[in-house]
């Protein structure tokens, strides 16, 4: 089945730094992707839709400048957590619909960022 | 624009008993439903879909759902539950590239 592999897995980082975290489709391709953000016992929040070959589309409140993501090719799409912040500690994950217009999302397994 | 209720936040049943998950949304045009489980620091993983055809569909790990368009609902069902399906459980509509997901159900099941 359709498999996409998100990376790392975790990372913890110290208040300021960047962090890159890479969503990829390993039998697929993916013009579009989906970043989510969940809280602890939360549902997911979109973050933004990543289009292969153009700007990503960011949810209402997420700050562009902050969330950058680059999909760059069909298979790869990018979520660059800048300047990071304790409170951007979170639960990131991606998506994308594999099939035509009424399939599913396939998940990564998420990336648990912890900032210092 | 569309919305996915799961007014059962938790839900603990005791092992070997049966359960239902509940989901409602709020339009049925052209509308794509999904249950997905979540476990502790993973993403989610695809239960059951239904797309068209027969109301009540079958999906993975025993659980079934039955799609409801008067009542505009959705609801996860297993009639044997077992200790591994501890987890969280998401309803999501698909209305065409917008994915909509409920709040969750936090299923415990209790030996």
């Amino acid at each position: 089945g359709a498999v996409v592999s998100q990376h790392p897995s975790w990372v913890i980082c110290k208040s300021g730094t960047s962090v890159k975290i890479e969503c990829r489709s390993l039998d697929f391709q993916a013009t579009t992707m989906f970043w989510y953000r969940q809280f602890p016992k939360q549902s997911l929040m979109l973050m933004a839709t990543s289009n292969e070959g153009s700007k990503a589309t960011y949810e209402q409140g997420v700050e562009k400048d902050k969330f950058l993501i680059n999909h760059a090719s069909l298979t790869l799409s990018t979520l660059t957590v800048t300047s990071a912040h304790p409170e951007d500690s979170s639960f990131y994950i991606c998506s994308a619909p594999v099939g035509g217009w009424n399939s599913p999302l396939h998940f990564g397994n998420g990336t648990r960022l912890t900032v210092t | 624009a569309q919305s996915v209720t799961q007014l059962d936040s938790q839900v603990p049943v005791f092992e070997e008993a049966p359960v239902e998950l509940r989901c409602n949304y709020s339009s049925s045009v052209s509308v794509y439903l999904f249950w997905y489980v979540q476990y502790p620091n993973q993403g989610l993983q695809l239960l059951l879909k239904y797309l068209s055809g027969s109301t009540l569909v079958k999906g993975i790990n025993g659980f079934e759902a039955e799609f409801n368009k008067s009542q505009t609902s959705f609801h996860l069902r297993k009639p044997s539950v077992h200790i591994s399906d501890t987890a969280e459980y998401f309803c999501a509509v698909r209305t065409g590239n917008q994915f909509y997901f409920g709040t969750g159900t936090s299923l415990t099941v209790i030996p």
